[in-house]
Order: structure tokens, then C-alpha cells, then sequence
């Protein structure tokens, strides 16, 4: 059973390129979230979404940034116009389907190493 | 959010039982306690969550407290391959982000 599969493993863009982040959630996960991780600090959330919707992007920051979770393929992390500041791991997890009072551990994968030079 | 309180560090020598405290004092009653690690930058692991009973898998032991104010997570068999940072994280419910404070770094001594 596969686990969270995320690509690139490691990103370079210069300033002002976009970088596209994608993650391919754990067999028969409906939900994905992102975090991102700067240099010497702890994770943060961004972004959690499931399958055509956005259910809460308040960890994101307002411009450049923007997620998906298209019907079919992986979710997308994209990044505008990078800049040096944008350079962390970036992190997603997906868990199973939730129901309201449950518990659903977060599994993550690898992450992606985006460096902007 | 509940707020969670580690130790920064904290030392185990190899094949002895490691023992990570957490507070969470704040923790709410419909909140559990999630343990996660993540060893040198990789994506952090699941380990063991818990409401309020002790659970126990293949990884660890999750031990709570009658009052929910403070937990521990045990290691039976430390390996050096247990060396990493250890998040205590409350959450879950209605609360889907998992906050990552600073958590334990542990290290398994040969």
C-alpha cells in the first residue's frame, strides 16, 4: 500500500519563476492537506482540501499561492513568482474521509525542497 | 488550539524504554493527543494518537492521564533509528490542523 507520494523531491526555480508542487494522497484518502516547513522552524498548516474543493486555505498566504485537488490527479501546490522567502520543505498529508467528532491521523509525505535562488 | 508542553531535549541509551512527557492542559473534551516524529528534515511519521483511554501499537505506548492534562509516549526498545524530534500535538475533532510546536529531540546513545 503506497504511502503520500509527493514530486518533486527537490525543486530549484530562480525569482520570479513558478513552482508547481504535486502530491498523490494515500489509496482511498479523500482529503489533502499542506504544510510548510522554513528553515529551523516547526510545520505550518496551509491549506486543506478534499477532492474539487477548497475547505480552508486560511494558513496560505494571500498572493502567489494557490492549491488543487482536481476529480482525477494528484493535488497541486502552485507558487507564482517565487521569491527567496518561499524557499522551505513543503509537506502534504492526506487522511481518510472524516466524520464530524472523529479522529483522523495525518499521514505525510516526503516533502518537496523547493529552493529559490 | 490546545497548546502542548515539551521538554527540548532529552537523551536514552539503546534498547532501554524511552519516555516522552507532554502537558496539554488546556486539551478540551473532544480533543485528542496525536505523537508524530520526524527524523533529520524527512516527512513526519505517525506514531500513536489518543482520546482518553492508553492505547498501544507496534511503534509505541500512548499513556493519558485520568485528567487529560498530560500524556506520555513510550518507546519500549529505543534503537538508534528512534533518534529524531517528537511532536506532542492536540487536536482532532472539528480541529483538522495538526500544530507543530518545537517537540523533543530525543537521542538514542550506543
Amino acid at each position: 500500500n503506497a504511502g503520500v507520494m509527493q514530486n518533486p523531491r527537490h525543486l530549484v526555480r530562480r525569482r520570479g519563476q513558478e513552482a508547481r508542487l504535486r502530491c498523490s494522497p494515500m489509496k482511498g484518502h479523500s482529503h489533502v492537506y499542506w504544510y510548510r516547513q522554513l528553515p529551523e522552524e516547526g510545520l505550518k498548516f496551509m491549506v486543506y482540501l478534499q477532492k474539487e474543493n477548497i475547505i480552508d486555505e486560511s494558513g496560505m498566504p494571500k498572493e502567489r499561492f494557490s492549491a488543487e485537488f482536481p476529480k482525477e490527479g494528484p493535488s497541486i501546490l502552485r507558487i507564482q513568482q517565487v521569491v527567496r522567502g518561499d524557499s522551505a520543505a513543503y509537506f502534504c498529508a492526506s487522511s481518510a474521509r472524516r466524520t464530524s467528532g472523529s479522529s483522523y491521523e495525518q499521514y505525510f509525505g516526503p516533502g518537496t525542497r523547493l529552493t529559490v535562488t | 488550539d490546545a497548546k502542548t508542553t515539551q521538554p527540548t531535549s532529552m537523551d536514552c541509551a539503546e534498547g532501554r524504554a524511552a519516555n516522552l512527557p507532554c502537558n496539554h492542559s488546556t486539551i478540551s473534551g473532544n480533543e485528542y493527543v496525536y505523537w508524530y516524529r520526524q527524523i533529520h528534515s524527512q516527512g513526519p511519521q505517525y506514531i500513536i494518537h489518543g482520546l482518553k483511554n492508553n492505547e498501544t501499537n507496534e511503534m509505541a505506548s500512548l499513556i493519558i492521564t485520568e485528567d487529560r492534562k498530560s500524556s506520555t509516549l513510550i518507546l519500549p526498545h529505543a534503537t538508534l533509528r528512534d533518534t529524531a524530534v517528537y511532536y506532542c500535538i492536540v487536536g482532532g475533532g472539528s480541529n483538522y490542523k495538526l500544530t507543530f510546536g518545537k517537540g523533543t529531540l530525543l537521542t538514542v546513545n550506543p
